[in-house]
C-alpha cells in the first residue's frame, strides 16, 4: 500500500517569496510517479507538476519545482515568486508502476495563503 | 475545453434517497475514478473502472455503487445516501499508461444530504 504524509495544514507566504510545500511517501514499489496538484477555492484540480521515481533531475515547471530526495521519500514542492493567485489548497500524490494498477493516493493536502 | 464533465454542481438530497452523480469525459480514456474530498482526510479513492462495464472497489467502496456502461461515463450511486455521504465528490479519467499528466479531474460535486 502507498500513503502520502503532508505535514502542513496551513502555510502562509509573503507575495513574492518563495516556499516549500513537504510531502513524504512511502511504498514498497521501486518505480513510481508523482504529482502535485493545485486546488482553488472553486474546486477543480489542476495538475502542476509530476517526477518519476527514475528521473535523475528534479521537474521543474515554470515557477514551480519538486525538490526529489528519493532516499528521504519526499517530493517537496518549492514556489518561486509567490503570487496571490497561488493562494489555494495543493496535494500531493503518487501511484506505483507496478502492483498498484492505475489508482492515484492523494495525501490530505496543505492550504496555502500568499499574503500581500 | 471541458473535458470531464459532473453533471452537478452542487446538490442537496434527503436521508435514504438513492442518488446518481454523474461524469463525462470527451477524451477517450479507458480509466475513470471518484473520489471523495474531505477536510482533513485528503481525497480517497471510492470505485475506480479500467473499461465499459467494469468495475474495481477503491478504499472506501462502502455505501456506493457505480455503473459504466459507455466508456465516457462513470456513474456514482449512493443507494441510500447518509449525513455521513456529505462531501465533495470529484471524478477523474487517464489513459491506460498515465503519461506525465496524471489524471484530468472535474470540477467536483458538493454533496450535501440531510
Amino acid at each position: 500500500a502507498q500513503k502520502i504524509t503532508q505535514t502542513q495544514p496551513g502555510m502562509f507566504v509573503q507575495e513574492k517569496e518563495a516556499v516549500t510545500l513537504d510531502c513524504t511517501y512511502d511504498t514498497s514499489d521501486p518505480s513510481y510517479g508523482l504529482f502535485w496538484y493545485k486546488q482553488p477555492s472553486s474546486g477543480e484540480m489542476i495538475f502542476l507538476i509530476y517526477q518519476g521515481s527514475y528521473d535523475q533531475q528534479n521537474a521543474t515547471e515554470g515557477r514551480y519545482s519538486l525538490n526529489f530526495q528519493k532516499a528521504r521519500k519526499s517530493a517537496n514542492l518549492v514556489i518561486s515568486a509567490s503570487q496571490l493567485g497561488d493562494s489555494a489548497m495543493y496535494f500531493c500524490a503518487m501511484f506505483p508502476f507496478t502492483g498498484g494498477g492505475n489508482k492515484l493516493t492523494f495525501g490530505t493536502g496543505t492550504q496555502l495563503k500568499v499574503e500581500l | 475545453d471541458v473535458k470531464v464533465t459532473q453533471s452537478s454542481r452542487y446538490l442537496v438530497k434527503r436521508t435514504g434517497e438513492k442518488v446518481f452523480l454523474e461524469c463525462v469525459q470527451d477524451m477517450d480514456h479507458e480509466n475513470m475514478f471518484w473520489y471523495r474530498q474531505d477536510p482533513g482526510l485528503g481525497l480517497r479513492l471510492i470505485y475506480f473502472s479500467y473499461d465499459v462495464k467494469m468495475k474495481e472497489k477503491g478504499d472506501i467502496p462502502e455505501g456506493y455503487s457505480v455503473s459504466r456502461e459507455k466508456k465516457e461515463r462513470f456513474s456514482l450511486i449512493l443507494e441510500s445516501a447518509s449525513t455521513n455521504q456529505t462531501s465533495m465528490y470529484l471524478c477523474a479519467s487517464s489513459e491506460p499508461d498515465r503519461g506525465v499528466y496524471g489524471y484530468t479531474f472535474g470540477s467536483g460535486t458538493r454533496l450535501t444530504v440531510v
